[in-house]
């Protein structure tokens, strides 16, 4: 199997209940920002983004809340379902640069 | 609907082997990408094209070398494979700096 999450910090939750999963950026002329789930043996897969104008977006069952003070990112999961279980991370880029920063990942256990 | 497509999916290769990773993306996006996920580690940068006839080093480009072809495909090429470089590689692709970025299912590459 996969062994790219081999030492990622876990997030276990019940089946139904909501999720928060955190990321820390560290520059602070980063003004985009980006959510990733990463499946086991698939490639990452876009789930939301947010600029730097923003403090909160939300999509369905899922929103990011931006916090630029502290250069902090959520992301929450409404209900969270079996099929949430995977790993999340985020990115951060300035615009014009073409380098996005990527966390490590935080794992999605969800319990039934 | 293909989006990113990378081949191969899976390589084994001995020191000193070289190789050329696939990829090809049929959004028509401008830039394109060739990242390595190792474990613990967050995706890094090898190289990128932010436009069809450029190309720019990344994080970590040692050991590599890149071509746009065109506008639809980025391939990695690996002159001689060396143990530190086995890991899994992610080709992606956006239409501009700023945006999402859409990434293949990955070739995972062992060099023994």
């Amino acid at each position: 199997g996969e062994s790219v999450g081999l030492h990622l910090p876990t997030l276990s939750v019940q089946e139904g209940d909501n999720s928060i999963i955190n990321c820390a950026y560290s520059n602070s002329a980063s003004d985009y920002f980006i959510w990733y789930k990463q499946e086991s043996g698939k490639g990452p897969q876009f789930i939301i983004d947010i600029r730097s104008n923003m403090d909160k977006r939300q999509g369905q069952r899922v929103t990011v809340l931006l916090n630029k003070t502290v250069k902090h990112l959520s992301l929450q999961i409404a209900a969270t379902q079996p099929g949430d279980s995977a790993v999340y991370f985020c990115a951060d880029t300035t615009s014009g640069t073409y380098k996005y920063i990527f966390g490590t990942g935080t794992r999605l256990k969800v319990l039934a | 609907n293909a989006g990113v497509t990378q081949t191969p999916k899976f390589q084994v290769l001995k020191t000193g082997q070289s190789m050329t990773l696939q990829c090809a993306q049929d959004m028509n996006h401008n830039s394109m990408y060739w990242y390595r996920q190792d474990p613990g580690m967050g995706l890094r940068l090898i190289y990128y094209s932010a436009s069809e006839g450029t190309t720019d080093k990344g994080e970590v480009p040692n050991g590599y070398n890149v071509s746009r072809l065109n506008k639809r495909e980025f391939s990695l090429r690996l002159e001689s494979a060396a143990p530190s470089q086995t890991s899994v590689y992610f080709c992606a692709s956006t239409e501009d700096s700023n945006q999402p970025q859409h990434f293949g299912d990955g070739t995972r590459l062992s060099i023994l």
